[in-house]
Formats: C-alpha cells, sequence, structure tokens
C-alpha cells in the first residue's frame, strides 16, 4: 500500500509566478484535501475534491485552484504569488465516509522571493 | 476565527511519565476530533481519533478524552518515550454542510520527552 505522495519537495518562485504543486492519493482513497501550513502554524483548509469536482474550499482567495484526475491524483495551482504564499503545502487523501484519519503527505515547502 | 485551540505551545516531560495535551474547541458541528503528531521534514501522521458522541477512546499507550459540556479533549501518553517527542496538532472534522470532511487543526503543541 503507497502512502500519499508530492513533488516537488522544494520550490523557489519569484512574486507574481505561478506554480503547480502535484499529489498522488493513497490507493484505494477517493478524496484529496489541500492545506497549507505556515511556519508556527497548524495546516489551514485550501480545498477539498471528490470525484473530480471541489466539493469544500477554505478562506483562500480564487487564485488558489485546484484539479482532480480519475485515478484521484491531484494538483494544486497558485497563481500571481505572494511573499505570504511562502509555507509548506501539505495533501490529504481519504475515504469517504471513513472515520480513519486522513493520509498526509511530506509536503512541498513552496519559497516565493 | 480560532475554532481550534491549543493553548500551549511546548510541554516538557520526563521519559516514563505522563504526557497531558490539551485542546479547545468553539463549534459545536464536529463530528470527529483527531490528534496528529507531525516530525520536522515530515507530514502529520495520524495518531487517535474520537466521534462526537463518545467521551474515550484508547489505543496502547494513547488515550483521548473527550468533555463536550467543556468542549475540550486531551491526549494522554503513558509512558512517555523520547521517540514521542514532535509536534501535536488536534484536528477537528466538519459534520456536514459545505465544510464537510475539512479538518481545522491547533496550532500545535511542541512535546519533547527527556531520557
Amino acid at each position: 500500500e503507497t502512502g500519499v505522495t508530492q513533488s516537488p519537495t522544494h520550490l523557489i518562485k519569484t512574486r507574481g509566478q505561478q506554480v503547480t504543486l502535484r499529489c498522488s492519493s493513497q490507493s484505494g482513497h477517493n478524496t484529496v484535501s489541500w492545506y497549507q501550513q505556515a511556519l508556527g502554524q497548524g495546516p489551514q483548509f485550501i480545498f477539498q475534491y471528490y470525484r473530480e469536482e471541489e466539493n469544500g474550499r477554505g478562506n483562500f482567495p480564487p487564485r488558489f485552484s485546484g484539479l482532480q484526475f480519475p485515478n484521484y491524483s491531484s494538483e494544486l495551482n497558485v497563481n500571481a504569488l505572494e511573499l505570504d504564499d511562502s509555507a509548506l503545502y501539505l495533501c490529504a487523501s481519504s475515504l469517504t465516509g471513513s472515520n480513519y484519519g486522513y493520509t498526509f503527505g511530506s509536503g512541498t515547502r513552496l519559497t516565493v522571493v | 476565527d480560532q475554532q481550534v485551540k491549543q493553548n500551549s505551545p511546548s510541554l516538557s516531560v520526563q521519559e516514563g511519565r505522563i504526557s497531558i495535551l490539551n485542546c479547545d474547541y468553539t463549534n459545536s458541528m464536529f463530528d470527529y476530533f483527531l490528534w496528529y503528531k507531525k516530525y520536522p521534514a515530515e507530514g502529520p501522521t495520524f495518531l487517535i481519533s474520537i466521534s462526537s458522541i463518545k467521551d474515550k477512546n484508547e489505543d496502547g499507550r494513547f488515550t483521548v478524552f473527550l468533555n463536550k459540556s467543556a468542549k475540550h479533549l486531551s491526549l494522554h501518553i503513558v509512558p512517555s518515550q523520547p521517540g514521542d517527542s514532535a509536534v501535536y496538532f488536534c484536528a477537528a472534522r466538519h459534520a456536514g454542510g459545505t465544510s464537510y470532511g475539512k479538518l481545522t487543526f491547533g496550532q500545535g503543541t511542541i512535546l519533547t520527552v527527556h531520557p
């Protein structure tokens, strides 16, 4: 059973650029969520995808967007990067209806300069 | 609006003793509460959860207690081991509506277990 894998592990971008982060869900999981974790804070919910559709969104602007593919992998896209977007981005997968914990990837560390 | 709070940024305990990590919440629309452990350069790892209709769940050295009237939960680790040293996050799962399945996390507590 493979876990959640994220790529890349680290990334440096310039303010104003666009970035795409990728996530492969754990085998058998059909729901994927993305979280942003700033330094010294807990993860903050960005959005969630189920059956390739967004079915929940946190308090993030529209320049944060995502996709879920038929194989349940996912992408997080951020346009017009700002310095405050520097954070650890975590992907989590789960099986809808399960009461077990979500499985998180190791994250992508994004630095915007 | 901090719906889940961990008011202790850090906790230090001696090996073999009990570690108690606390968490408070303000929203009554959570159906599950979860604890995660996080090491540097890794994602959060699920530890234990409790349904909002229960008041205790135990798994080996880990026990979570839920006090619904006080909107408070705690994680007990007995006995504590040096390998338990990590950041611990409390999280609450939203029960329904457009936020169904969303996890709201606390700020985390750094646990250090001394040999």
